[in-house]
């Protein structure tokens, strides 16, 4: 069956490492999203692409880098992490394109990072 | 810009008792709505959505939602509510004209005793 997935599930880190949280997905939808998920907060944007080579900024992208150079993954790095980025992430496609009802959200389990 | 506020942060009620969860927004662009729901230690899922059309939109588990322009809402309603509706429940809205990616609510926990 095909379905987005996201690894490492559950993460433990320290304060200055590199983390890197991967998104797979198998539809090839042309976008990809990484929300993160904080008690007060909801989902708040990271980061999105719309293809391959193409990525913008969401609401909250400081500290974050992506990079898409195939279709279906849409890796997130942390270049240094700090204890604010401990929190849920969560990776999501879309098909996107002109129809509407190819606007829907397909959402991973989500990758939980604690940076200590 | 565009925001999404979610009225309440908790809803507990009882089993069989009806449940309005409400979310009011604000969008420069044309309204693209949806709720989406989450179980514990899962992702979100999508419970209903409004493009356009029906202002009154039905989704899964015997959810429904109205949308109303004049009061910019789109409020989530189920008219006997389970157990297993114990959820997070997220309002969102399309961050821009491009219309793929969402802005989300901070949610509310729906909360069902018997």
């Amino acid at each position: 069956d095909a379905g987005i997935t996201q690894s490492p599930r559950y993460k433990i880190t320290e304060t200055g490492r590199q983390v890197t949280l991967m998104c797979h997905q198998t539809w090839s939808h042309s976008y990809m999203f990484w929300y993160r998920q904080d008690l007060g907060h909801g989902l708040r944007l990271i980061y999105y692409s719309a293809a391959a080579d193409i990525t913008d900024k969401g609401e909250v992208p400081d500290g974050y880098v992506v990079s898409r150079s195939k279709t279906e993954n849409f890796p997130l790095t942390l270049e240094s992490a700090t204890r604010s980025q401990t929190s849920v992430y969560f990776c999501a496609s879309s098909r996107g394109g002109s129809y509407p009802k190819h606007r829907e959200l397909f959402f991973g389990e989500g990758s939980r990072l604690t940076v200590l | 810009a565009q925001s999404v506020t979610q009225l309440d942060s908790q809803v507990p009620v009882f089993e069989e008792a009806p449940v309005e969860l409400r979310c009011n927004y604000s969008s420069s662009v044309s309204v693209y709505l949806f709720w989406y729901v989450q179980y514990p230690n899962q992702g979100l899922q999508l419970l209903l959505k409004y493009l356009s059309g029906s202002t009154l939109v039905k989704g899964i588990n015997g959810f429904e939602a109205e949308f109303n322009k004049s009061q910019t809402s789109f409020h989530l309603r189920k008219p006997s509510v389970h157990i297993s509706d114990t959820a997070e429940y997220f309002c969102a809205v399309r961050i821009n004209q491009a219309g793929t990616a969402l802005i989300f609510g901070k949610g509310t926990t729906l909360s069902v005793s018997s």
